[in-house]
């Protein structure tokens, strides 16, 4: 069964504001978490990764943060655009199988 | 670069037909996944494919589903007979061997009436 989990359905912010998305797991045998964006009518694509031993990746506009003593991983937007609103998913990957196991993802939506 | 070519888009059937969905990988792309998406949920691997070979296939529904990838490059899915619940989006993903960062097709939305 699932191993990643969201806890919020929905998160709205505001246009310009910072957008923290949030994501508990439970296998700690993980060897990477992922974000992935899904607009609406679209496959989901690939935001960023961060390997297992890592605490902190950071992208274009994103960061990622994986706190391995609570199991908790987060994915922060800074500056959030109206072309950031979609479904996020955080996702775990074992490396020895490159098995991608996604969770229920968090809709986000943008005020202006 | 080409993407992840599905197709059909659409498709509806009546319960109890067959349905096949195709994909075309990413070239170069040794590993391949099919996972079905339920309205508001997160996508469920189905089946993974090594090169032409299966690396997992524990959640799919054996009785009804099957998949091949016939020379380790393009993949169908086939479902016989439909049932009502199999309605959804199927995604066909592509990765390098061992990537965490998998390319996805738009889907093939499934409807069974």
């Amino acid at each position: 069964g699932e191993s990643v989990g969201l806890h919020l359905p929905t998160l709205s912010v505001q246009e310009g504001d910072n957008s923290i998305i949030n994501c508990a797991y439970s296998n700690s045998a993980s060897d990477y978490f992922i974000w992935y964006k899904q607009e609406s009518g679209k496959g989901p694509q690939f935001i960023i990764d961060i390997r297992s031993n890592m605490d902190k990746r950071q992208g274009q506009r994103v960061t990622v943060l994986l706190n391995k003593t609570v199991k908790h991983l987060s994915l922060q937007i800074a500056a959030t655009q109206p072309g950031d609103s979609a479904v996020y998913f955080c996702a775990e990957m074992y490396s020895s199988a490159s098995k991608i196991i996604f969770g229920s993802g968090t809709r986000l939506s943008i005020r202006p | 670069e080409a993407g992840v070519a599905q197709s059909p888009r659409y498709k509806i059937i009546e319960k109890r037909q067959s349905v096949a969905f195709w994909c075309n990988p990413i070239s170069g792309h040794a590993t391949l996944y099919w996972y079905q998406q339920i309205l508001g949920q997160g996508p469920k691997l189905l089946i993974q494919f090594q090169n032409n070979g299966v690396v997992d296939d524990s959640q799919l529904p054996k009785d009804r589903f099957s998949a091949e990838r016939l020379k380790g490059v393009d993949s169908t899915l086939k479902i016989q007979p439909a049932k009502l619940e199999d309605s959804a989006v199927y995604l066909c993903a592509s990765s390098l061997e061992g990537g965490a960062e998998a390319f996805f097709g738009q889907g093939t939305r499934l409807t069974v009436v």
